[in-house]
Order: C-alpha cells, then sequence, then structure tokens
C-alpha cells in the first residue's frame, strides 16, 4: 500500500522563479495538507484541500497557491520565490470523514533558492 | 507567537534509559495532541496521540502524559533504544480545525 508520494524529491531555483510540487495521497485519503519545515524548525500549515477546494489557510502569502484534483491527488504552487522560500515541503493526507487532522506525511520536497 | 512550546532542544540518553520531551500549550480551544517521530531525509511519522479527555495514553514503549490545567504534555519513551534516535515533535489542534500547529522539535540521540 503506497503511502503518500511527492515529487521532486529536489529541486533548485533562482529567485524570482516559479515553481511546482506535486503529491499523491494515501490510498482512501481524500484530504491534502501542505505544510513548510525550515531547517531545524517544526513544519508550518501552508493550506488544506478537500474536494477540490480550499478548506483553511496558514499564515503565507498569495504568492502560495494550490490545486486538488478529482482523483485527491494536490499541487503546491509558488511564485516569485524569495531566498526565504527555501525549505522542505511536506504534502500530508488525511480521511476528512474519520479525522482530517491525523495526517500521513510524504517524504517533502527540498526547494533550494539562490 | 509560538503557540506550542518544545523542550529540550535536544536529547541525549543511554541505551535502556527514559527519553522525556515535553510541550507546553497556550490556546485552551486545542483538544487534539500528537506526537511525531521524523528520520533524516523522510517526513514525520505519526508515533502516539491523546485527547484531553484522558491523563495518560500508553502505546508500548511510548507514553503520553497530558495535565490540562498545567497546559503541558509529554512523550516519555521506556527503554530507549538507538533506533529511537531521530527528532520528535509535539503538536497541537482545535476541535475542528485541521491545522496542526507544531512545535520546534527534539532532536534525540540513544547512545548504545
Amino acid at each position: 500500500d503506497a503511502g503518500v508520494t511527492q515529487s521532486p524529491t529536489h529541486l533548485i531555483k533562482t529567485r524570482g522563479q516559479q515553481v511546482t510540487l506535486r503529491c499523491s495521497p494515501k490510498s482512501g485519503h481524500d484530504t491534502v495538507s501542505w505544510y513548510q519545515q525550515a531547517l531545524g524548525q517544526g513544519p508550518q500549515f501552508i493550506f488544506q484541500y478537500y474536494e477540490e477546494e480550499e478548506r483553511q489557510r496558514g499564515n503565507f502569502p498569495d504568492r502560495f497557491s494550490g490545486h486538488q484534483f478529482p482523483n485527491y491527488s494536490s499541487e503546491l504552487n509558488v511564485n516569485a520565490l524569495l531566498l526565504g522560500d527555501s525549505a522542505l515541503y511536506l504534502c500530508a493526507s488525511s480521511s476528512w470523514s474519520s479525522g482530517a487532522n491525523v495526517l500521513t506525511f510524504g517524504a517533502g520536497s527540498r526547494l533550494t533558492v539562490l | 507567537q509560538q503557540q506550542v512550546k518544545q523542550s529540550p532542544q535536544s536529547l541525549i540518553v543511554q541505551k535502556g534509559g527514559i527519553s522525556i520531551i515535553n510541550c507546553a500549550y497556550e490556546n485552551t480551544a486545542f483538544d487534539y495532541f500528537p506526537w511525531y517521530q521524523q528520520f533524516p531525509g523522510k517526513g514525520p511519522a505519526l508515533l502516539i496521540a491523546i485527547r484531553p479527555d484522558v491523563s495518560e495514553k500508553k502505546e508500548g514503549r511510548f507514553t503520553i502524559s497530558f495535565n490540562k490545567s498545567a497546559k503541558q504534555f509529554s512523550l516519555h519513551i521506556m527503554d530507549s533504544q538507538p533506533g529511537d534516535s531521530a527528532t520528535y515533535f509535539c503538536a497541537a489542534a482545535p476541535r475542528g480545525n485541521y491545522k496542526l500547529t507544531f512545535g520546534k522539535g527534539t532532536l534525540l540521540t540513544v547512545n548504545p
């Protein structure tokens, strides 16, 4: 049983560029959340998607946007990259009906902005 | 404003010893308190979780102790093993709210 899969694993971008990160949830899960984890810090909530809608958003600027597809997979887009956007981006899936905050995390996409 | 404060930042324990990690929270609306374990290069994995209607929950060598009046909860790892060496995060979420607020993490090293 595949867990949460994320791609790409690593990527390097330059300031001002745009990036798209992808996530496939665990089988049976219908809710996807995105977290940003800076080096040496705990994950910080970006936003959550259910039924292809953004349900909740953390304290992140509009440069961060997302999408959920009918198959429950999701994308995180970040525009106008800043050096401070360098971090591990974690996707987490859950089941809305049985506890949307009981999360299964993927291994993350490590973004480096130069 | 850090809503979940975790300590210590790092911890070294001998094999067979007890590892204790503490967290304190401010938001009285929090009602779900999970602990996550993260190995290098991996995402966090749910270890154990508690809701405030109980004061303690045990799963194998891992125990959560919860003190609602003090707004504190802790993770105890009994008979710590080198394979337990990882970063541990406490987290919290309010009822009906799906956003987890994480502590800054504790790097646990268990020496053989």
